[in-house]
């Protein structure tokens, strides 16, 4: 099983929006509805900020919001903020496969 | 609350074993909604699934370690462990223990700790 397809990098202004896409196969990504979504900080473990595409874990603002079209996952961090600038990683696959992982830079 | 902590020496000589344990508080590692999992993080690179263990003892395992991995659990420690024979440099990573809530999600994690491979 390979890797899911990240973007490198991403950028956007405090207040914007912005997308990160995790592409992968239609035995992964594209099977089941069961794509999370991982920030991790420097120095920090990983944080779960979206799981099974669309859902919310308690406590992770709603600025946070996932989707899939076909093979394609997407996170979308609306009003962004200082304290969003980390590290993203999709995961599919039951758990089994990440993605290269997204660093969002927050201008 | 839950909480993951991972142990084990820090430094470990090429060709050898790495051995860590993951001790589970706040909650049963024997659940039947949850596996348990080790997730690795080279220095400066991306996450790897390393492998996943239920409370009776089924495993699964990445198929690029699968030669060298072995992932067990003692439910009456609360504690599941990780053995990496025949370590090299690629070796060196951050290591993470994880609640895998079935089917697909980890929602808790250790705070890692780093494994370097070096003589």
């Amino acid at each position: 099983q390979s890797a899911l397809t990240q973007p490198a990098s991403v950028s956007g202004s405090p207040g914007q929006s912005i997308t990160i896409s995790c592409t992968g196969t239609s035995s992964d990504v594209g099977s089941y509805n069961l794509v999370s979504w991982y920030q991790q900080h420097p120095g920090k473990a990983p944080k779960l900020m979206i799981y099974e595409v669309s859902k919310r874990p308690s406590g992770v603002s709603n600025r946070f919001s996932g989707s899939k079209s076909g093979n394609t996952a997407s996170l979308t961090i609306s009003g962004l903020q200082a304290e969003d600038e980390a590290d993203y990683y999709c995961c599919s696959y039951a758990g089994r496969v990440f993605g290269g992982g997204t660093k969002l830079t927050v201008l | 609350q839950l909480q993951l902590q991972e142990s084990g020496p820090g430094l470990v000589k090429p060709s050898e074993t790495l051995s860590l344990t993951c001790t589970v508080s706040g909650g049963s590692i024997s659940s039947s909604s949850y596996y348990w999992g080790w997730i690795r993080q080279p220095p400066g690179k991306g996450l790897e699934w390393i492998g996943s263990i239920y409370y009776s003892g089924s495993t699964y395992y990445n198929p690029s370690l699968k030669s060298r991995v072995t992932i067990s659990v003692d439910t009456s420690k609360n504690q599941f462990s990780l053995k990496l024979s025949s370590v090299t440099a690629a070796d060196t990573a951050v290591y993470y223990c994880a609640r895998l809530v079935v089917p697909a999600t980890h929602d808790y994690w250790g705070q890692g700790t780093l494994v370097t491979v070096s003589s």
